[in-house]
């Protein structure tokens, strides 16, 4: 079944505590996303990856990190958390990001992060 | 900055009306808008809109793109409880990014 999958789906943590959130697709997408999502904010992209080792920042990359070793997965870290990070966080993958025939973008289930 | 404003913000109906949800944007170098269904999970993907005028349907499930004003509609005609939902926008600009708008709630009481 073509998915997009995130791990954990839900954590509770501590301010500083190093964590990653890992979504993996099996789609073979080049095009891989983060997105957080807040009550009035909506969502909001955070990075982005047009391919393996090609990364970008979207609109709220601070405090976060990523990385594409692989096409399948793009592990979201947040080197020390903060509460202002406690948020739903999706994944999300598509063909090639380039807005063509193809570009349904599909979600994964959702993180959501509670940071104490 | 790339800009999403959907309106209305939220629209209580009675199952049977129809309902149009609406799209503004403004983002560099336009290149599709997409709508999504969130129901209390992830979006689920609805339509991709690159040409202007061209409808896209799905069952009771329609939108247009007036890319000359900047805005797209989506219809829903004989509502059912089942589509209550947040339905987003997204329009796809510079660098193939995705910028959402804040979704319109939809509330569909028997």
């Amino acid at each position: 079944e073509a998915q997009v999958t995130q791990n954990p789906r839900y954590l509770i943590t501590v301010t500083g505590k190093k964590l990653t959130v890992t979504c993996s697709q099996n789609m073979n997408h080049e095009y891989m996303s983060w997105y957080r999502q807040d009550p009035g904010l909506g969502l909001r992209q955070i990075y982005y990856s047009m391919n393996v080792e090609v990364t970008d920042k979207g609109d709220v990359p601070e405090g976060y990190k990523v990385s594409r070793k692989e096409k399948r997965n793009f592990p979201l870290i947040l080197e020390s958390p903060s509460p202002n990070q406690t948020s739903l966080y999706f994944c999300a993958s598509s063909l090639t990001g380039t807005g063509g025939l193809q570009e349904t973008q599909y979600f994964g289930p959702g993180t959501r992060l509670l940071v104490l | 900055e790339d800009k999403v404003v959907q309106s209305p913000l939220s629209l209580v109906v009675h199952e049977g009306d129809t309902v149009t949800l609406n799209c503004s944007y403004e983002v560099t170098n336009f290149r599709s808008l997409l709508w999504y269904k969130q129901e209390k999970k992830a979006p689920t993907f609805l339509f991709m809109l690159t040409s202007s005028g061209i409808e896209k349907k799905s069952g009771r499930l329609s939108s247009i793109l007036d890319k000359k004003e900047l805005f797209s509609i989506l219809n829903i005609t004989a509502t059912q409880t089942g589509d209550s939902a947040v339905y987003l926008c997204a329009p796809r600009g510079s660098n193939y990014k995705l910028t959402f708008g804040k979704g319109t709630l939809l509330t569909v009481n028997p």
